[in-house]
């Protein structure tokens, strides 16, 4: 099976502009999550989405945004960039449709913000 | 609230010693436990949870829910477990339907020969 897809892998965007990144889930994967990793704060949730529907967000601002699509796979949006959103944005999938825990990460897309 | 705090970032040790990365937690209800690592260029990924209580790689971890922790252990560390290790901790009181977790800062584990 192919593993959690992530794209693109690397990406350098100017303050005010916005960002759309996206996430292929395993295959057969409906869930699918969102966390910021940063060397000051290391990894924080963003959201998650399970069927088209997004069942638990982070703290963070509303710029940051996100959707699922009926194949599983998800966008997320960063509007009205800042430097302070420069990090390693990494999806995570999950074959589970109730609990959870067990997540299988891709290998993230790295935003720069200057 | 949820909170894991890994106090130490960095943790050097020699082939063939005790290893023990530190995981302490908070959180009111009956918390998930898990441990996930990321080796060197490659992506993160799970080394075990709580639930299981199962050993990988070597690794063992207890759920101690009186000190709140939830440590890493492995008798005997190999130089190939040189890797950043995270902990991380899921709230178990949503219906099912949750699958955020809560990371703490990681801790880089070095292992000399």
């Amino acid at each position: 099976k192919a593993g959690v897809t992530q794209t693109p892998r690397y990406l350098i965007k100017t303050r005010g502009q916005q960002v759309t990144l996206s996430c292929s889930p395993i295959s057969g994967h409906r869930s699918v999550s969102w966390y910021q990793q940063t060397p000051g704060q290391g990894l924080q949730f963003l959201f998650e989405y399970f069927s088209e529907t997004q069942r638990n967000k982070g703290n963070f601002p509303g710029r940051f945004s996100g959707r699922q699509f009926s194949n599983s796979r998800s966008e997320m949006n960063v509007s009205t960039l800042e430097l302070g959103d420069s990090a390693l944005y990494l999806c995570a999938s999950s074959p589970r449709t109730s609990g959870g825990g067990e997540l299988f990460f891709g290998e993230g897309s790295r935003l720069t913000v200057l | 609230a949820q909170r894991v705090t890994q106090p130490e970032k960095l943790l050097s040790v020699f082939k063939g010693a005790p290893v023990e990365l530190k995981c302490n937690y908070s959180y009111s209800g009956s918390p998930e436990l898990f441990w996930y690592v990321q080796y060197s260029r490659q992506r993160l990924q799970l080394l075990l949870r709580h639930i299981s209580r199962e050993s990988i790689k070597g690794f063992t971890a207890d759920l101690n829910k009186g000190e709140t922790s939830f440590h890493l252990k492995k008798p005997f560390a190999q130089e190939e477990d040189s890797a950043m290790y995270y902990c991380a901790l899921r709230g178990a009181n949503s219906g099912g339907s949750n699958y955020k977790l809560t990371f703490g800062k990681g801790t880089l584990l070095t292992v000399n020969p």
